[in-house]
């Protein structure tokens, strides 16, 4: 079957420095992306990896090596609104988004 | 309004009720996604519109049923819930051109609690 694992619950420090992994084994790939979402709130894209290697957008950056079935979304200079659940999703071979269950990140001061 | 909306945001019914939930988006996008959403679970795919078409049905109980009048427009009527039928639905819309790369733009969802 098809499988998204990310950890269910990180903890950090407002200024730090965190990074959320997450690994796949799906039927194929064709991209991987990383959403935030707040409690109550829609979540919203972050980032889109395809090809290996890392991308940056800011203070936050996601790697993907796909030999190795693996991605992290890198937070730096963490925020007190950076609390929130980071999705994982991954497109398989048929197009098809499988989701993690979501990192809820909580930010302490 | 921009983006993607939904309506109601909150919804309490009871088991033999009928109840419809609503979405829109005003982004342009040819494809529409219900998502059911529960606690510590992943997001769980319902139903996929492309150019009004529903491409995709997960084995969605009956009791669920989509409605796409347009492009811009999606619903779900729901008819004799269950109480785990309770969750957040999300609506989502995209850009699709077969390559596969476009992010989805989701709505604030409806809290559903079927009593």
């Amino acid at each position: 079957g098809q499988n998204i694992d990310q950890p269910t619950e990180m903890t950090a420090t407002e200024g730090a420095i965190v990074q959320i992994n997450c690994t796949y084994q799906t039927s194929g790939f064709n991209g991987l992306f990383w959403y935030q979402q707040h409690a109550g709130e829609a979540p919203t894209f972050l980032s889109y990896n395809v090809l290996d290697g890392l991308e940056e957008k800011g203070r936050f950056s996601s790697f993907l090596s796909r030999s190795k079935g693996y991605s992290y979304l890198l937070l730096k200079e963490l925020q007190m609104k950076d609390s929130a659940s980071y999705l994982c999703a991954v497109r398989d071979g048929n197009y098809q988004l499988i989701w993690g269950a979501g990192t809820k990140l909580i930010i302490k001061p | 309004e921009t983006g993607v909306t939904q309506t109601p945001r909150h919804l309490v019914m009871g088991m033999t009720n009928k109840k419809s939930l609503k979405c829109e988006q005003h982004l342009g996008h040819n494809a529409m996604y219900w998502y059911k959403q529960s606690a510590k679970k992943p997001l769980e795919l319902m139903f996929v519109y492309n150019f009004k078409e529903q491409t995709e049905n997960n084995s969605v109980p009956s009791r669920f049923s989509p409605e796409c009048p347009n492009s811009s427009h999606l619903f779900l009527h729901l008819h004799t819930l269950q109480p785990e039928d309770s969750a957040l639905y999300l609506c989502a819309s995209s850009q699709e051109n077969g390559r596969g790369g476009n992010e989805q733009f989701f709505g604030p969802g409806t809290r559903l609690t079927v009593l």
